[in-house]
């Protein structure tokens, strides 16, 4: 998984730019890997996910990349605008015990610079 | 339109007191889960259940236990609250089968003082 600590990492991006959002993950057994976006005072939002089997899924305006070899997960927001503003979460779907849980990461605070 | 309620978005409890988190999810899921969010370190999982009457420890169990005696509900207890059981608490919930998708609610702000 990520490294633990009390700080948040924190990308700032100019409104208009692209913004990659980087994570690594340490389970090979997940099936799924997944971001979510927690705006300020609410609970994390599902953006995208992708399977195990696949290297890249886009969505609109996103794009998630996976690279097994390296456990590596990438987000990235094409013509970030202010309300990309937020923490971003990548997670793990793992089976477990007959059924799944999700693990996250510590988070990325994404900040949109007008 | 999907939606996990939690019944609290503020708690202050007393050190010592018994705290019980309620979630109710009105999607027939199997799955729920607790989660903790503290700044730097993500969502930790505490519990998770995959149906009525079943639960799994998390990653940090010590200190809680759960309750899910209907599919729809799902409730944290803290047995003797403690200060560094503060914390912002997040249920969420999601179907067996192939979707990764799980929902999440609004969440609960809880203070032991």
């Amino acid at each position: 998984g990520e490294s633990v600590g009390l700080h948040l990492p924190t990308l700032s991006v100019q409104e208009g730019d692209n913004s990659i959002i980087n994570c690594a993950y340490s389970n090979s057994a997940s099936d799924y890997f997944i971001w979510y976006k927690q705006e300020s005072g609410k609970g994390p939002q599902f953006i995208i996910d992708i399977r195990s089997n696949m290297d890249k899924r886009q969505g609109q305006r996103v794009t998630v990349l996976l690279n097994k070899t390296v456990k590596h997960l990438s987000l990235q927001i094409a013509a970030t605008q202010p309300g990309d503003s937020a923490v971003y979460f990548c997670a793990e779907k793992l089976p477990t015990s007959g059924t799944y849980k999700y693990i996250f990461g510590t988070g990325t605070r994404l900040k949109v610079l007008a | 339109d999907v939606k996990v309620t939690q019944s609290s978005r503020y708690l202050v409890k007393r050190t010592g007191e018994k705290v019980f988190l309620e979630c109710v999810q009105d999607m027939d899921h199997e799955n729920m889960f607790w989660y903790r969010q503290d700044p730097g370190l993500g969502l930790r999982l505490i519990y998770f259940s995959y149906d009525v009457k079943m639960k799994e420890k998390g990653d940090i169990p010590e200190g809680y236990s759960v309750s899910r005696e209907k599919k729809e509900r799902f409730s944290l207890i803290l047995e003797s609250a403690s200060t560094n059981q503060t914390s912002m608490y997040l249920c969420a919930s999601s179907p067996q089968g192939r979707s990764s998708e799980a929902f999440f609610g609004q969440g609960t702000r809880l203070t032991v003082v």
